[in-house]
């Protein structure tokens, strides 16, 4: 059974990090870029960034409102993906969903909650 | 553009059909995935490239699209299928992705 599992959010001040982590099971982990999406509350979903295989060059691409301070990565030995988020801001307050990303989305994590707030 | 437009709400009574439409001018070069979302839950996969359900989602859901518009239907709706439905595509390059607004469909 495919499953995804993030984890690593909470409540976090202005201008702090913080790191979400994407535990993955039931398939190969490797053969699969990861995609990040966000939901703000009561909004809709948000693109936010994704990797690529090692393969081809487990590189990322983001979304303009978090390009330069959003990270993604990965750990194919883990089979974990992350999401490093930097200098956060209040706007940067949502449920974060990691997705295996095939161009569409077929599987999806439960969510975790990330709140920016003073 | 670069965005995909979908209308904000769609309402019909169970067993009509419900069209939700997605529109943007990258869909004339790329496929448009559809999501089902229900409250407090993960969106869901409810149709893939060329139109394809994926396993576990109902025959009443069906695809289509006319140029720069893909077309979700759900034909015989039933209270099941009331949720937010949102329309998904890789941006021109492929470098990207990008979300549709969401419709929210409403069962009667």
């Amino acid at each position: 059974e495919v499953q995804l599992v993030e984890s690593g959010g909470g409540l976090v001040q202005p201008g702090r990090s913080l790191r979400l982590s994407c535990s993955t099971s039931g398939f190969t982990f490797g053969d699969f870029a990861i995609s990040w999406v966000r939901q703000a509350p009561g909004k809709g979903l948000e693109w936010v960034g994704y990797i690529r295989r090692e393969v081809y060059g487990g590189t990322g691409e983001y979304a303009a409102s978090v390009k330069g301070r959003f990270t993604v990565s990965r750990d194919d030995s883990k089979s974990i993906a992350y999401l490093q988020m930097n200098s956060l801001q209040t706007a940067d307050t949502a449920v974060y969903y990691c997705a295996r990303d095939t161009l569409a989305y077929d599987y999806w994590g439960q969510g975790t909650l990330v709140t920016v707030s003073s | 553009s670069f965005e995909l437009k979908q209308p904000p709400s769609v309402s019909v009574s169970p067993g009509q059909t419900a069209r939700i439409t997605c529109s943007g001018d990258v869909l004339s070069k790329q496929e448009a995935y559809w999501y089902q979302q229900k409250p407090g839950q993960a969106p869901v996969l409810v149709m893939d490239e060329d139109f394809k359900r994926p396993s576990g989602i109902p025959e009443r859901f069906s695809g289509s699209n006319s140029g720069t518009t893909f077309t979700l239907t759900i034909s015989g709706v039933q209270t099941e299928d009331e949720a937010d439905y949102y329309c998904q595509s890789p941006d021109i390059s492929g470098l990207s992705r990008l979300f549709g607004g969401g419709t929210k469909l409403t069962v009667l």
